[in-house]
Formats: structure tokens, sequence, C-alpha cells
């Protein structure tokens, strides 16, 4: 089957410790999006990659940062740097430049105590 | 400053009614919008919308775009209870990137 993976489904960490979120995707897509959505807040964008290696801060990257070292594969790491980080987490692809839909994987919900 | 506004923000109605959900936007560069359907988890694409006037259409959903006055419209017919979700609005904007801006969302209740 083809999608995304996120995992794990629920994280629960204590303030001060980094963590990190799995997106995984198997459908040889070139761009992969990081949001973050709280209550009554839809979606925002953390970080985004268009290709392997490169990747640019979105409009709230502060207390984030990412990896891309492989296609299928966009890591995100929510520091403790992050000032408020308990919230929903999304990640997204797409499939190239001529395409503008995103799909989305299941999200992970981080709670920091 | 880019920004999408969706209205109402959440509404509540009984089986077997229509709904409207709106969605205007002010972005540089518009591309196209775009609509998803979030229940519990994953928000899944529903319509992509480039061109004024031409409605697109699956099942009891229906959708059309107006570039004059900035602003979509999401239709549901014939409301059921499986249609309980948070609707959301994103335009894609700029360059070839795909970055999407999304608004705050629309959140359905239908009531047996």
């Amino acid at each position: 089957d083809g999608g995304i993976t996120q995992s794990p489904k629920y994280l629960f960490r204590k303030e001060g410790q980094n963590v990190t979120l799995s997106c995984e995707q198997n459908l040889n897509h070139d761009a992969m999006y990081w949001y973050r959505q709280d209550p009554g807040q839809g979606l925002r964008l953390i970080y985004y990659s268009q290709i392997v290696n490169d990747f640019q801060k979105g409009d709230i990257a502060e207390g984030y940062s990412v990896s891309r070292e492989k296609k299928e594969s966009f890591p995100l790491t929510v520091t403790s740097a992050q000032k408020n980080p308990t919230a929903f987490y999304l990640c997204a692809s797409r499939a190239g430049p001529a395409s503008y839909e995103q799909y989305f994987g299941p999200g992970t919900r981080l709670t920091v105590t | 400053e880019d920004k999408v506004v969706q209205s109402p923000l959440s509404l509540v109605v009984h089986e077997g009614d229509t709904v409207t959900l709106n969605c205007s936007y002010e972005v540089t560069n518009f591309r196209s919008l775009l609509w998803y359907k979030q229940e519990k988890k994953a928000p899944t694409f529903l319509f992509m919308l480039t061109s004024s006037g031409i409605e697109k259409k699956s099942g009891r959903l229906s959708s059309i775009l107006d570039k004059k006055e900035l602003f979509s419209i999401l239709n549901i017919t014939a409301t059921q209870t499986g249609d309980s979700a948070i609707y959301l609005c994103a335009v894609n904007y700029g360059g070839s990137q795909g970055n999407l801006i999304f608004g705050k969302g629309t959140k359905l209740s239908v009531k047996p």
C-alpha cells in the first residue's frame, strides 16, 4: 500500500527533552512538509523540503529541526527550545512541481509536561 | 500578509440539511485552492480548484471558485452524520514550491 506513515501515534515527553517524530512515504514524492495543528488554529507550516539534502524553514520553524537524507524520510525533531511543543503534528508529501495536492500522514500527538 | 479566512468556524446542523462553507483568501500569485476533510487524524483531499466558475462535484459535495471576488464555497447536500468533520481550505501560492496556506477550518457537526 502506498502512503505516508508517521510514528508514533502518541508521544509523551518531559519538558527539556528533545524528541524526534518520524515521517516516511513510499509514494516516490519529491516534496515533504511538516505542519503543526493546534485547536482552532488550522495548520501552520514548520519546515518543508523539495529535494533530498535540502529543506527550508516555514512560518514557525523556531525550536524545530529536520533532515532529509533520503527521499522517503523527513524526520522532525522538537527541541527543548520550542516553548509550547504540545500539539498535533502532521507530515505531508507532494508529487512534484506540477502537482499542488498534498497528501497527509495520520499525525503524531505530542504531549510535553 | 497572505491569509485564508474560513466561515463559519463551527456549525451544527441536522441530518438532511444542506450546508455551505465559505473560504475567502488574499494571497500573492494565487495558483489553486484546495479543500480537505479532517475527521480524527489525517486531512483527506476533496477538491482542487484553479479556474473560476467551474463547479467540482463528488457525490453530495460540490465546490466552486470565484477568482474575481477571491472566495470559494463548499456545499454539502443531504448531510449525514458521517459528514461531521473539520473542513479545511488551503491556497497554493507563489512559485513552484507548492506551499499551502491554510484557513482555521470549519467544524461541522451533523446531528441525527
